[in-house]
């Protein structure tokens, strides 16, 4: 079955710091992967998604994440990390299910930002 | 801006009572998805409607949990009797799904506590 795996639970950086947070996936052919950024409180921002084509794909708020089948992984990267970057952040899959492929998420990485 | 609205936000209610949680989906989307969120699980797919009809509630314990989409501006999930290991966040979110493009769009959930 599809799936993501998080290896990291929790992330700490200090602001203006590079940021990348991994995500492998198991899956045979090529995988609909996308993030997701949740701040306390709220619901889950898709950050960016990758289906096929360039294996770089930019997102909102400056993120971007690297498509490498080689390693089967998804890595989420930010330059320089602000204040307001500090949320959980989940990788998913699409996973088939009832005949669709429905995103189906890692546990998760916790970011922590220092000042 | 359109969004996914759920309501309540919050729910404490007792052992054995019944739960109902509602969600108003995007307008135009065409699929809802149910979600449950816990430290333990993380997120868990419960069920998903595509064009109002369930395609899979294999997620959900089908002896106390139920999903309807009673028209296309309302989802519901129930939750009778309800017990203390159904405390978590439940989320709604839509999307339109074309294809393998299954990008969901979530609410902010609601936070239920059963005691």
């Amino acid at each position: 079955a599809q799936s993501v795996t998080q290896p990291d639970i929790h992330i700490t950086v200090s602001e203006g710091a590079s940021l990348e947070l991994r995500c492998n996936y198991s899956y045979g052919a090529t995988p609909y992967l996308f993030w997701y950024v949740q701040s306390p409180g709220q619901g889950l921002q898709l950050l960016l998604k990758y289906f096929s084509g360039d294996t770089l794909v930019q997102g909102i708020k400056g993120f971007e994440a690297e498509f490498k089948r080689s390693q089967s992984s998804f890595n989420l990267r930010k330059p320089s990390v602000h204040w307001s970057d500090a949320a959980e952040y989940f990788c998913a899959v699409g996973a088939q299910r009832g005949g669709s492929y429905i995103p189906t998420f890692g546990r998760g990485t916790s970011l922590i930002v220092h000042p | 801006d359109a969004r996914v609205t759920q309501t309540p936000r919050h729910k404490v209610t007792e052992m054995g009572q019944e739960v109902t949680m509602r969600c108003q989906p995007i307008l135009g989307h065409n699929t809802v998805f149910w979600y449950r969120q816990t430290m333990m699980q993380g997120l868990e797919l419960l069920a998903y409607f595509r064009n109002r009809a369930p395609l899979d509630d294999s997620g959900m314990p089908k002896d106390r949990f139920s999903a309807e989409m009673p028209d296309a501006t309302l989802a519901t999930l129930k939750i009778q009797p309800s017990e203390p290991r159904d405390s978590a966040v439940y989320f709604c979110a839509s999307g339109l799904v074309q294809g393998v493009n299954t990008e969901a769009f979530f609410g902010q959930g609601t936070r239920l506590t059963v005691v």
